[in-house]
């Protein structure tokens, strides 16, 4: 069974730092990896996805994933944050073979001004 | 684009009611759809998988009798929430595919969610 893990509940980071949101994944066979995130009482919104090819993903919103197969990561990134990126962050899994996608327990993005 | 929506938003009922929640895949056919449910400050849980035309997969300890998935066509997938309880209280947000099954590109466009109270 596949799993994911996102070992910080919060990060804080200051407007114009960099951040980064921590994942961690084990699933069987290549992974398919993805990063969504959440604005409060809607649902989630794709932000990139790894399949294959170059380890650094580049997605929406100037975010970036790199994976990293030898650590089993794949932790979201972004040169400059912004206050309009405060909200829930979600790092998924799914296998080669299925559908399912298993979801970290999210971390909360706190950008301050 | 692809776009998934939900209805109603919002729904407040009684214990006792049932209440149906409806997933649309606006601008493509959905080969599946997913269910997920979602506690406050808390990651999505799978509930079930639906594909049109078929009976819905439902993960474990998820009471398929409780929470009714009809896949009636490739556009729309019900959940309704039988004889709701206050415990049943969730966000419940639903998922479309368009893929083909075991796509290397597939993905799951999510809905907005909708956030239903029993009182």
């Amino acid at each position: 069974a596949q799993s994911v893990a996102q070992p910080e509940d919060q990060v804080n980071v200051a407007e114009g730092n960099p951040l980064t949101v921590k994942c961690t994944y084990s699933v069987s066979g290549n992974p398919y990896l993805f990063w969504y995130v959440q604005y409060p009482n809607r649902g989630l919104q794709f932000l990139l996805k790894y399949i294959t090819g170059d380890n650094l993903v580049k997605g929406s919103y100037g975010f970036e994933a790199e994976f990293n197969k030898s650590q089993t990561s794949f932790h979201l990134k972004k040169p400059s944050a912004l206050v309009s990126d405060s909200a829930l962050y979600f790092c998924a899994v799914r296998p080669t073979f299925g559908r399912a996608l298993t979801f970290g327990s999210g971390t909360r993005l706190q950008v301050q001004p | 684009g692809a776009v998934v929506s939900q209805h109603p938003s919002w729904v407040i009922c009684k214990s006792g009611t049932s209440v149906k929640i409806e997933c649309r895949s606006l601008d493509f056919q959905a080969t599946t759809m997913f269910w997920y449910r979602q506690f406050p400050k808390q990651s999505l849980m799978l509930m079930a998988t639906s594909n049109e035309g078929s009976k819905a997969t439902y993960e474990q300890g998820v009471e398929k009798d409780k929470f009714l998935i009809n896949h009636a066509s490739l556009t729309l997938s019900t959940l309704t929430v039988t004889s709701a309880h206050p415990e049943d209280s969730s966000f419940y947000i639903c998922s479309a595919s368009k893929g083909t099954r075991d796509s290397a590109t597939y993905e799951q466009y999510f809905g907005p969610g909708t956030r239903l109270t029993v009182t």
